[in-house]
């Protein structure tokens, strides 16, 4: 299996544009997690789906993020309109269930965002 | 939200066993511990987990005390690309079996 996909990997837009972020998960995986990372308030957990549906968006820090998984192959995060603070790296991750015997997540390389 | 406490960095001779210190004195007793490492530009990695018994694998042990409130992640022989930042995660039932990853330990091994 190629591993969580994700893309651009790097992204680089002015204040104001919008952002998509996209992912694509393990095949067979139940689980879609979507991270954010920055120096100074480490990994972040944004939301999660399970089924393709959204179960807990209480780490979407504003209305501009939004994010979708309209299939079982591909999620995607938004950010409308984009400010500078939204800069981080991004991280999809996907698992085939949750708890100890199959909630290992395996994590994509992750999108680079600047915003100018 | 992260339930644990970690040195912010440790260094290690090349060769030697990395030994990862990790507190979690308020862990529940259906949460398990969980280790995962970062390499510099990369997502994270999981390495290894367990509940209360040691736990070895290809990668590292995990010896875990018995009241549960601390464990140590073991490198038996450390190499350069296992320079990182490395997570211990609790996570069960009372978290939503999700993962909130704290700061990390960040581990330079030095040749």
């Amino acid at each position: 299996d190629a591993g969580v996909i994700q893309s651009p990997r790097h992204e680089v837009t002015e204040m104001g544009q919008e952002v998509t972020l996209r992912c694509k998960p393990i095949s067979g995986h139940d689980y879609l997690f979507w991270y954010r990372q920055t120096m100074m308030r480490g990994l972040e957990l944004l939301i999660y789906f399970n089924n393709n549906v959204p179960i807990d968006d209480s780490g979407m820090p504003e209305d501009r993020f939004s994010a979708k998984m309209p299939n079982a192959s591909f999620s995607n995060l938004k950010i409308q309109p984009s400010e500078p603070r939204d800069s981080a790296v991004y991280f999809c991750a996907s698992s085939p269930g949750q708890g100890p015997n199959t909630g290992e997540l395996f994590f994509g390389e992750g999108s680079r965002l600047t915003v100018l | 939200d992260a339930k644990t406490t970690q040195p912010p960095s440790m260094d290690c001779a090349e060769g030697r066993a990395a030994n990862l210190p990790c507190n979690h004195s308020t862990i529940s007793g259906n949460e398990y511990v969980y280790w995962y490492r970062q390499i510099h530009s990369q997502g994270p990695q999981y390495i290894i987990h367990g509940l209360k018994n040691n736990e070895t694998n290809e990668m590292a042990s995990l010896i875990i005390t018995e009241d549960r409130k601390s464990s140590t992640l073991i490198l038996p022989h450390a190499t350069l690309r296992d320079t990182a930042v490395y997570y211990c995660i609790v996570s069960g039932p009372n978290t939503g079996n999700q993962f909130y990853f704290g700061t990390g330990t960040s581990l330079t091994v030095i040749p």
